[in-house]
């Protein structure tokens, strides 16, 4: 079946430092593939997302490339802030068929001043 | 005004009670599914429903029972509760279903769900 598998958790970064969190994913065919955030005490929130091989995504500094020949859609960001402390979920879906989107499970990013 | 709202935000009772969640959305959207996050913030997908039509019933144990009476409301109601339904859920919609959809949901807060 599908499935996405992200680096454990929690990452602790200084404020500025550069984060990755890596995301690799094992499905038939090629899906669509997405980063979610959640906030604490909110709900989840469509970061960026691509839809095709090569394609990148970007939103608020993040940015990830859908890499085909490594089923990989790495997260990363320049400088990051205390305020993009949260939980980050990366995804897949097809546009065919009925299956929902399917999450990773997760991983804490925690910025200190 | 909150796009996606879940109530009650927390609940806890006793092993073998019945509870509901309800979900309500005001975006318009056709679909709706429930998402169960256990403890270690692994979210599965439990449910969706396009237009009140059930289309996605992952394997949940028949005492989950989802419901909904028209497509900006879908409500989880779960019988004999027990100690592993202790988990967050999340309701969310998406403008179209899975398989015509964009990819994105658009989710509630959550309701925790803690049962003793």
């Amino acid at each position: 079946g599908n499935s996405v598998t992200q680096m454990e958790g929690p990452v602790t970064l200084s404020e500025e430092a550069f984060l990755t969190i890596n995301c690799t994913y094992t499905a038939t065919g090629y899906p669509s593939l997405f980063w979610y955030v959640q906030y604490p005490g909110e709900g989840l929130q469509l970061l960026l997302k691509a839809t095709k091989a090569d394609d990148k995504g970007s939103n608020k500094g993040f940015e990830a490339t859908y890499r085909k020949e490594t089923t990989s859609f790495h997260l990363e960001k320049g400088s990051v802030q205390v305020s993009d402390s949260a939980v980050y979920f990366c995804a897949l879906q097809f546009y065919t068929g009925r299956r929902a989107l399917t999450f990773g499970s997760g991983t804490r990013l925690q910025v200190q001043p | 005004d909150t796009a996606v709202s879940q109530t009650p935000k927390y609940l806890v009772t006793q092993m073998g009670n019945d509870k509901s969640i309800k979900c309500e959305q005001n975006l318009g959207h056709d679909t709706m599914y429930w998402y169960k996050q256990d403890s270690k913030k692994f979210l599965k997908i439990m449910f969706s429903y396009n237009n009140k039509e059930l289309i996605i019933n992952e394997t949940v144990p028949n005492r989950f029972s989802p419901k909904s009476p028209d497509k900006a409301h879908l409500n989880l109601h779960i019988n004999s509760l027990e100690l592993g339904d202790s988990a967050v859920y999340f309701c969310a919609s998406s403008q179209r279903p899975p398989g015509l959809a964009t990819g994105e949901l658009f989710f509630g807060e959550g309701s925790r769900l803690t049962v003793l």
